[in-house]
């Protein structure tokens, strides 16, 4: 099946730097990903819907400056955390539905765990 | 706007019994509901997908079904086995390149 992979898997960072997250599609082309955020034993709740080569779409209460998201290609989508703050730490999980699917289901990364100190 | 729930945080079953999830929607009924596994530390992994007009679909030991009356799906895993541990979620999508909005999970633990 479609794989997509995110990049890294884990990360520790200090307060106020920033981090990127990559989202890439291996083996199809994603005109549009997703990014959520889960909080442990939580479920995942959608920040945003990355458009290829348009702006994202935030949902409400998500700050778009603090977090950032390009999509600049077909396979690749990334979001970074701007200004890290330990209340950003989080499992960070990017999506995408491959175009050949007739089923709709989306595949999933493996997961961001950033941990800001 | 439209709500899915999942109101079991946790379930426990016996190894080699049903264990049955169930999941709630508010208002309209979504085009396509779906059902995912995760396990502690993964993303998401896709199980199945029911769409509007579909009572039933079945994988292997899963059967999900969609109940417009009820406004409901229901899970089930039969002969439910320890390595079936893991948390599941129910999600709802509005039509196949929407965003899919995800219920808050019910962790099952299948006991040996």
């Amino acid at each position: 099946g479609a794989v997509v992979s995110q990049h890294p898997s884990r990360v520790i960072c200090k307060s106020g730097t920033s981090v990127k997250i990559e989202c890439r599609s291996l083996d199809f082309q994603a005109t549009t990903m997703f990014w959520y955020r889960q909080f442990p034993k939580k479920s995942l709740m959608l920040m945003a819907t990355s458009n290829e080569g348009s702006k994202a779409t935030y949902e409400q209460g998500v700050e778009k400056d603090k977090f950032l998201i390009n999509h600049a290609s077909l396979t690749l989508s990334t979001l970074t955390v701007t200004s890290a703050h330990p209340e950003d730490s989080s499992f960070y999980i990017c999506s995408a539905t491959a175009p050949v699917s007739a089923k709709a289901e989306a595949f999933f990364g493996q997961g961001t765990r950033l941990t800001v100190v | 706007s439209q709500k899915i729930e999942q109101n079991s945080e946790a379930l426990n079953i016996q190894e080699g019994k049903t264990a049955t999830l169930t999941c709630n929607y508010t208002n309209y009924s979504p085009a396509y509901l779906q059902w995912y596994r995760q396990d502690p530390g993964r993303g998401p992994v896709f199980l199945l997908l029911i769409r509007e007009n579909e009572k039933e679909k079945r994988k292997e030991r899963l059967k999900v079904t969609f109940d417009t009356t009820l406004k409901q799906s229901l899970f089930h895993i039969t002969a439910s086995q320890p390595a079936d541990s893991a948390t599941y979620l129910c999600a709802r999508q509005k039509n196949r390149d929407d965003k899919i909005i995800f219920g808050k999970g019910t962790r099952l633990h299948i006991l040996p």
